[in-house]
């Protein structure tokens, strides 16, 4: 397998413009994870979907922030309109359904907002 | 509410030499524990997790970490590091009746293994 993948994994934008980061989980995962990290906040939880349905979205930081997974293979974190304290390395993960699975991490989007 | 403490950012140590990165959680529930690792540029892996049973655990490439549900710690140790241990270690916990499994991470701690 090919673990989760990400991309882009790079992304350089302008203050206003939207930003879509998308995620592949490993086939057959049922749980899907949103992080962020910065050098201020560390690792951060923001949203995680369990069968495709939104769990717990109590760490996304506003309304800008919005993610969806139409599938059990594609999620996508947006951000409309982003902001330069959106700067950060945003990580998927996914796990297999039961509690305490272990989350393989994807290799993470590093976001730059000018 | 669960939250955990990374008592060093940055842990300095020579090749050969061991090393302790201490971690401790509070929670009003039992937890489970874990110890991520990041290593340069990349997205975090499983070194090992407490779940229940011997409070001494064993993960990959030489870690172990002791849970201490009187202190409550879960320090990591590996008695001799390699050059290619030199990445950032999260430590992270998770509420047995979560939804999911949620994890709260701590600050991370940035060991730099020097030759």
């Amino acid at each position: 397998d090919a673990g989760v993948i990400q991309s882009p994994r790079h992304e350089v934008t302008e203050m206003g413009q939207e930003v879509t980061l998308r995620c592949k989980p490993i086939s057959g995962h049922n749980s899907l994870f949103w992080y962020r990290q910065t050098m201020m906040r560390g690792l951060e939880l923001l949203i995680y979907f369990n069968n495709n349905v939104p769990i717990d979205d109590s760490g996304m930081p506003e309304d800008r922030f919005s993610a969806k997974m139409p599938n059990a293979s594609f999620s996508t974190l947006k951000i409309q309109p982003s902001e330069p304290r959106d700067s950060a390395v945003y990580f998927c993960a996914s796990s297999l359904d039961s509690l305490l699975d272990e989350q393989f991490f994807g290799p993470g989007t590093r976001l730059t907002v000018l | 509410a669960q939250s955990v403490t990374q008592l060093d950012s940055q842990v300095p140590v020579f090749e050969e030499a061991p090393v302790e990165l201490r971690c401790n959680y509070s929670s009003s529930v039992s937890v489970y524990l874990f110890w991520y690792v990041q290593y340069p540029n990349q997205g975090l892996q499983l070194l090992l997790k407490y779940l229940s049973g011997s409070t001494l655990v064993k993960g990959i490439n030489g870690f172990e970490a002791e849970f201490n549900k009187s202190q409550t710690s879960f320090h990591l140790r590996k008695p001799s590091v390699h050059i290619s241990d030199t990445a950032e270690y999260f430590c992270a916990v998770s509420r047995t009746k979560a939804a999911g499994n949620k994890l709260t991470f701590g600050g991370g701690t940035r060991v730099l293994v020097k030759p």
